[in-house]
C-alpha cells in the first residue's frame, strides 16, 4: 500500500489474479477522492473518484472502497493484465460548498508488477 | 480529440536560469492545473488557473508563477532555478475548475532537469 518516503512501495501479482492496492490517506476532512494510473513516459490518468458519502464504487474491472473510519482507501482491479501494469495514486481533496477546490493531495504511489 | 499537450517534453537548465514551460488543454477545457512531481515528494499542486485567473495555488515558493491566455493555453514560469526543481512538471485540465464536478485529464509532462 501506500507509505511516506523515498521508495514505491510495489505489489506484484500474477496475471489473471485481482489484484488490490491501498491507500492510507491523511486529511480526516477530506471528502473527494480519486485512483490515478501512471504509465512509464506519460501522466497520471483518471481511473476513478469516489465522494466521502459513498463507501463503493464500480467501474469497468475496478471497484474502490472508502472506510472513513480509519481513513484507508483501496482499489481492486479485477483479472489483472499486463497493460494493468503502472504505477498507481490516490489523490485526496476537500469540495467546498461552492464546488472549488485546492489541488488534489497525492500519495506516494504503488507500483504494480503483473507477472505472466 | 487531441489530449492535453505539453511543450517541451525535455528540458535541461542550469542553476540561476528562468524556465517557461507550455500546456495546452483540450479543446473546450477552460481550467489548467499544474503539478510537480519527484521521487522525494510524489506530486504536488502547484497552482491552478480558471479564465485567465489563478484560483488555487499550492505550497511553493514566489519563484514558481504562472499565467492562462484567453484561448485557455497555460505557461509556468520558474525563475532562479535551484537544483531541487528538477522534476516533471504536469499539467492538468478540465472543462471547469471544481474537483468532483469534472475529471482532470493529465498531459504527457515536461521533464525539466537542473544542472
Amino acid at each position: 500500500g501506500e507509505s511516506v518516503g523515498l521508495h514505491l512501495p510495489t505489489l506484484s501479482v500474477q496475471e489473471g489474479d485481482n489484484s488490490i492496492i491501498n491507500c492510507a490517506y491523511s486529511n480526516s476532512a477530506s471528502d473527494y477522492f480519486i485512483w490515478y494510473k501512471q504509465e512509464s513516459g506519460k501522466g497520471p490518468q483518471f481511473i476513478i473518484d469516489i465522494r466521502s458519502n459513498m463507501d463503493k464504487r464500480q467501474g469497468q474491472r475496478v471497484t474502490v472502497l472508502l472506510n472513513k473510519t480509519v481513513k484507508h482507501l483501496s482499489l481492486q482491479i479485477a483479472a489483472t493484465q499486463p497493460g494493468d501494469s503502472a504505477v498507481y495514486f490516490c489523490a485526496e481533496n476537500i469540495l467546498y460548498s461552492g464546488g472549488g477546490a485546492d489541488g488534489l493531495t497525492f500519495g506516494k504511489g504503488t507500483h504494480l508488477i503483473i507477472q505472466p | 480529440k487531441a489530449g492535453v499537450t505539453q511543450t517541451p517534453r525535455y528540458l535541461i537548465k542550469t542553476r540561476g536560469q528562468q524556465v517557461t514551460l507550455s500546456c495546452s488543454p483540450i479543446s473546450g477545457h477552460r481550467s489548467v492545473s499544474w503539478y510537480q512531481q519527484t521521487p522525494g515528494q510524489g506530486l504536488q499542486f502547484l497552482f491552478e488557473y480558471f479564465s485567465e485567473t489563478q484560483r488555487n495555488k499550492g505550497n511553493f515558493p514566489g519563484r514558481f508563477s504562472g499565467r492562462q491566455f484567453s484561448n485557455s493555453r497555460s505557461e509556468m514560469n520558474v525563475s532562479t532555478l535551484e537544483l531541487g526543481d528538477s522534476a516533471l512538471y504536469l499539467c492538468a485540465s478540465s472543462r471547469l475548475p471544481g474537483l468532483g464536478v469534472e475529471t482532470q485529464y493529465f498531459g504527457p509532462g515536461t521533464r525539466l532537469l537542473v544542472l
